[in-house]
């Protein structure tokens, strides 16, 4: 039973670039969410995909952006990368929306802003 | 804003012990409430969860105890191994499928 994947690693860009990260979510699950973890600090909602739509947003800009596919496999986007945005880019899925659904992380996305 | 705290930043404990980590949230709407464990380079792991019916809960070696009434989660794990180093955070669900985290407790063992 294939658990969380993301892709790629680790990535290193520079200040106003643009990156894309990729989730592919537990294997019968169908909702994706994105956190991001700053180092030392608790992971932070970014949002959330169920159905290809995004459900739910948390305080972050117009640049972080993301997407479903079909097969619920999800992306994250973020425009004009910021030295701020140097963080581990973590992703969870679950099944459906019912606040029973255990959330599970996969190995996460260390992006470096330089 | 709502947040989960943890009291700690760091408990050092010997091999064989139990050890206690704590964690206050604010949100007392908040009916759903996890641990996770994460270890350096890896995302965070389900450990255990407890929904607000309930006070406490036991898995295999640990236990998360819930007081509503002073807003309080604890997780205990007994028999402390090497295995268990890692940084622990609470997190309570809000909002839908929001998880809110604590900033984590590190937990060392001594050999």
């Amino acid at each position: 039973d294939a658990g969380v994947t993301q892709s790629p690693t680790h990535l290193i860009k520079t200040r106003g670039q643009q990156v894309t990260l990729r989730c592919s979510p537990k294997s019968g699950h169908d909702t994706v969410s994105w956190y991001q973890q700053a180092l030392g600090q608790g992971p932070q909602f970014i949002f959330q995909y169920y159905e290809e739509e995004e459900r739910q947003r948390g305080n972050f800009p117009d640049r972080f952006s993301g997407h479903q596919f079909p097969n619920y496999s999800s992306e994250l986007n973020v425009n004009a990368l910021l030295l701020g945005d140097s963080a581990l880019y973590l992703c969870a899925s679950s099944l459906g929306l019912a606040t029973t659904d255990t959330q599970y992380f996969g190995p996460g996305t260390r992006l470096t802003v330089l | 804003g709502e947040s989960v705290g943890l009291h700690l930043p760091t408990l050092s404990v010997q091999e064989g012990d139990n050890s206690i980590i704590n964690c206050a949230y604010s949100n007392s709407a908040s009916d759903y409430f996890i641990w996770y464990k994460q270890e350096s380079g890896k995302g965070p792991q389900f450990i255990i969860d407890i929904r607000s019916n309930m006070d406490k809960r036991q898995g295999q070696r640990v236990t998360v105890l819930l007081n509503k009434t002073v807003k309080h989660l604890s997780l205990q794990i007994a028999a402390t191994q090497p295995g268990d180093s890692a940084v622990y955070f609470c997190a309570s669900r809000e909002y839908g499928n929001k998880l809110v985290f604590g900033a984590g407790t590190i937990l060392r063992v001594k050999s």
